[in-house]
C-alpha cells in the first residue's frame, strides 16, 4: 500500500530534550516536505526537499532540522524543542519537483507534539 | 508573498444541505488552486484542483472553479452528508515548490 508513515504520532516531551520525528514514503517520490498545523493559522511548512541530499527552508524553519540522506526518509529534528513548538507536525510527499504531479502531495497520518 | 484566505469557521449543517466555503488568493503569476480535505484523526487529501483560470475541479460532488477575475476559489456541493464533516484547507502553488494553505474551515454534518 502506497503511504507516508510518521512515528511517533504522540509524544510528550520537555524543554531541551532532544527529539527526532521519522517520515517514510514508499512510493519513490522524489519531493518530500514538513508541515506544521497549529489553531488559526492552517498548515505552514518547516523545510522541504526536491531530492536526496538537496533540502531547504519553507515559511518556519526556526527550531528545526532536516536531512535527507535516503530517498524514502525525511526526519525532522528538534534539537532543543520548547513549548512554543507544541504543534501537530505532517510529513508529505509527491513524485517531483517542476512537474504537474507535484501538485498532488500525500500526507503521513501526523505527530502530535507537546513540549512541557 | 503568497497568501490564502477562507471562511471562518466552524460551519454547522444539515444532511443535503448545500455547503460553501469561500476562499480568496493573493499571489504573483498564475498559480495553481486546491482544495484538501481532513477528515477526524487523518492527514490531508487533495479533494479537486485547477490549475488555470476558468478551470472547474470536481470530486465527490465538490467542486470548485478558477476565478482569476475575483482571485477566487470557493468551495461548493450541493447536498453534503453526514460523512463530509471534516476540515477543509484551501490552498495554492505558485511558481516554486510550496504550498500556501489557509486557516482551515471546520464543517460538521448532523444527520
Amino acid at each position: 500500500e502506497a503511504q507516508v508513515t510518521q512515528n511517533p504520532r504522540y509524544l510528550i516531551t520537555v524543554t531541551g530534550k532532544k527529539l527526532t520525528v521519522t517520515c517514510s514514503q514508499n512510493m519513490n517520490h522524489e519531493y518530500m516536505s514538513w508541515y506544521r498545523q497549529d489553531p488559526g493559522l492552517g498548515l505552514r511548512q518547516i523545510y522541504y526537499s526536491m531530492n536526496v541530499e538537496v533540502t531547504d527552508k519553507g515559511d518556519v524553519p526556526e527550531g528545526y532540522k532536516v536531512s535527507r540522506k535516503e530517498k524514502r526518509n525525511f526526519p525532522l529534528i528538534l534539537e532543543s524543542p520548547s513549548p512554543n513548538q507544541t504543534s501537530l507536525y505532517f510529513c508529505a510527499s509527491s513524485l517531483k519537483p517542476g512537474g504537474a504531479l507535484v501538485d498532488t502531495q500525500y500526507f503521513g497520518p501526523g505527530t502530535r507534539l507537546t513540549v512541557l | 508573498g503568497n497568501s490564502v484566505t477562507q471562511m471562518e469557521g466552524p460551519v454547522t449543517l444539515s444532511e443535503e444541505a448545500f455547503l460553501t466555503i469561500n476562499c480568496t488568493y493573493t499571489a504573483t503569476g498564475y498559480p495553481s488552486l486546491f482544495w484538501y480535505v481532513q477528515y477526524p484523526g487523518e492527514g490531508l487529501q487533495l479533494l479537486l484542483k485547477a490549475t488555470k483560470a476558468d478551470d472547474k475541479g470536481s470530486n465527490k460532488g465538490f467542486e470548485a472553479t478558477y476565478r482569476k477575475e475575483t482571485t477566487s476559489f470557493h468551495l461548493e456541493k450541493g447536498s453534503v452528508q453526514v460523512s463530509d464533516s471534516a476540515v477543509y484547507f484551501c490552498a495554492l502553488r505558485s511558481n516554486d515548490y510550496k504550498l500556501s494553505f489557509g486557516a482551515g474551515t471546520t464543517v460538521t454534518v448532523r444527520a
